[in-house]
């Protein structure tokens, strides 16, 4: 089945403890990316990866790390969290073309900074 | 600075009747739109696009028109079923990859 999984789904951390949250398709995608999702502010992209070693800043990146050494794999790093991270996260994935028009989603991290 | 506006936050709707749910944008290099929806506890699937070249496009009981004078498109979902009540998200892009999406639009689809 193809998916986009994300680990943990859930996680309630305290202020500076450096945390990962893992994201990992199988859909062989070139173009992964990371949401923050809060309410009244809709999605707003963090980070996203062209392809392996190739990633760039969204809208929103400040506090957070992302590295992409293999294609299937776009993990989410967190250094020093604090409480205004606190929100949903969703990974994205989607192939490079031109008719790309749609990215999948994985289910989502519920992420809560103490 | 929101690029992407959706200004009902929600909409109720009888079942049977036609859901309409808008979006403006404000950036005229948007060239591709997409409607994504979303459940609780599950992440945002695709459900229509439309290019920037066309102004309608159907599937099944879900139709996107774009008007680009106006900046506006609108998302009919005709007839409505109570399994359409999601958050709607509305989102745009001129990459081809990176989404601006709205704030969202909450329908609640009604028996």
């Amino acid at each position: 089945e193809a998916q986009v999984t994300q680990n943990p789904r859930y996680l309630i951390t305290v202020t500076g403890k450096k945390l990962t949250v893992t994201c990992s398709q199988n859909m062989n995608h070139e173009y992964m990316s990371w949401y923050r999702q809060d309410p009244g502010l809709g999605l707003r992209q963090i980070y996203y990866s062209m392809n392996v070693e190739v990633t760039d800043k969204g809208d929103v990146p400040e506090g957070y790390k992302v590295s992409r050494k293999e294609k299937r794999n776009f993990p989410l790093i967190l250094e020093s969290p604090s409480p205004n991270q606190t929100s949903l996260y969703f990974c994205a994935s989607s192939p490079l073309g031109a008719n790309t028009d749609t990215q999948y989603f994985g289910p989502g991290t519920r992420l809560t900074v103490l | 600075d929101q690029q992407v506006k959706q200004n009902s936050p929600s909409l109720s709707v009888q079942e049977g009747r036609i859901s309409i749910l808008n979006c403006d944008y404000t950036n005229s290099m948007f060239d591709y739109f997409l409607w994504y929806k979303k459940y609780p506890a599950e992440g945002p699937t695709f459900l229509i696009s439309i290019s920037s070249i066309k102004d309608k496009n159907e599937d099944g009981r879900f139709t996107v028109f774009l008007n680009k004078s106006a900046k506006h498109l609108s998302l009919h979902i005709v007839p409505s079923q109570p399994g359409d009540s999601a958050v709607y998200f509305c989102a745009a892009s001129y990459t081809g990859y990176a989404l601006n999406f709205g704030k969202g639009t909450s329908l609640l689809v009604t028996p």
